[in-house]
């Protein structure tokens, strides 16, 4: 089976443009959370998808938003880029929402640079 | 002040050594996570725990619910554990929503 698959690996872009992450989640998963990782920082939870729905956000500006497709891989769209959203952009996929967060798995994520 | 905290933030061992990492949390849990994460990004689940101690090979995980404390313990550490480890935690009713530390920089020396 294949592992969660997150594109680009790296990206740079300038103040004020608007950037698209990609995450494909693991075979047999439904839920996808995104994490956003500033250098030297813990991840923080931006938001989840759940069969195509948000399930949850963070504490992040509506400038962030997110889809989910039928076959369960998901996008993270962020406009209006400011210096401050320069991070590792992490996705996670598993079977459901339940509490224990059954069989989750990470991507290697996205580095996005904004210059 | 963060939900999660860990301790040391930096760790240098010398190879051979027992290193412990602690996590002390502040919210009520469903479970605490210890995740490894390799240079490049990539992150690997190491334990889930909601009481009691796990083992896996060199690598042991405990937990003190009333406590709110966790520590991840690596016993003849070897430089390929070099790595950042991170604690996190899901809220109940959260789902995988989790809540993590700034993880702790672990270099083992040869």
């Amino acid at each position: 089976e294949t592992g969660v698959t997150q594109s680009p690996t790296h990206l740079i872009k300038t103040r004020g443009q608007q950037v698209t992450l990609r995450c494909s989640s693991q075979s047999g998963h439904n839920t996808v959370s995104w994490y956003q990782q500033a250098l030297g920082q813990g991840p923080q939870f931006i938001f989840q998808y759940y069969r195509e729905e948000e399930n949850g956000r963070g504490n992040f500006p509506p400038r962030f938003s997110g889809l989910q497709f039928p076959n369960y891989s998901s996008e993270l769209n962020v406009n209006a880029l400011e210096l401050d959203d320069s991070a590792l952009y992490l996705c996670a996929s598993s079977f459901g929402t339940g509490a224990m967060g059954y069989g989750y798995t990470f991507g290697s994520g996205t580095r996005l640079t904004v210059v | 002040k963060n939900e999660v905290e860990q301790s040391p933030q930096n760790l240098t061992a010398q190879e051979g050594e027992f290193i412990t990492i602690n996590c002390s949390y502040s919210v009520g849990i469903s479970a605490l996570h210890w995740l490894q994460q390799h240079p490049g990004g990539g992150i690997v689940s190491l334990f889930m725990l909601s009481s009691g101690k796990k083992k896996h090979g060199r690598l042991i995980a405990t937990i003190n619910i009333q406590e709110k404390h966790s520590s991840l313990h690596i016993t003849a550490s070897h430089p390929r554990d070099s790595a950042v480890y991170i604690c996190a935690v899901s809220k109940p009713n959260t789902g995988n929503q989790f809540y993590f530390g700034t993880g702790t920089s672990l270099t083992v020396i040869p």
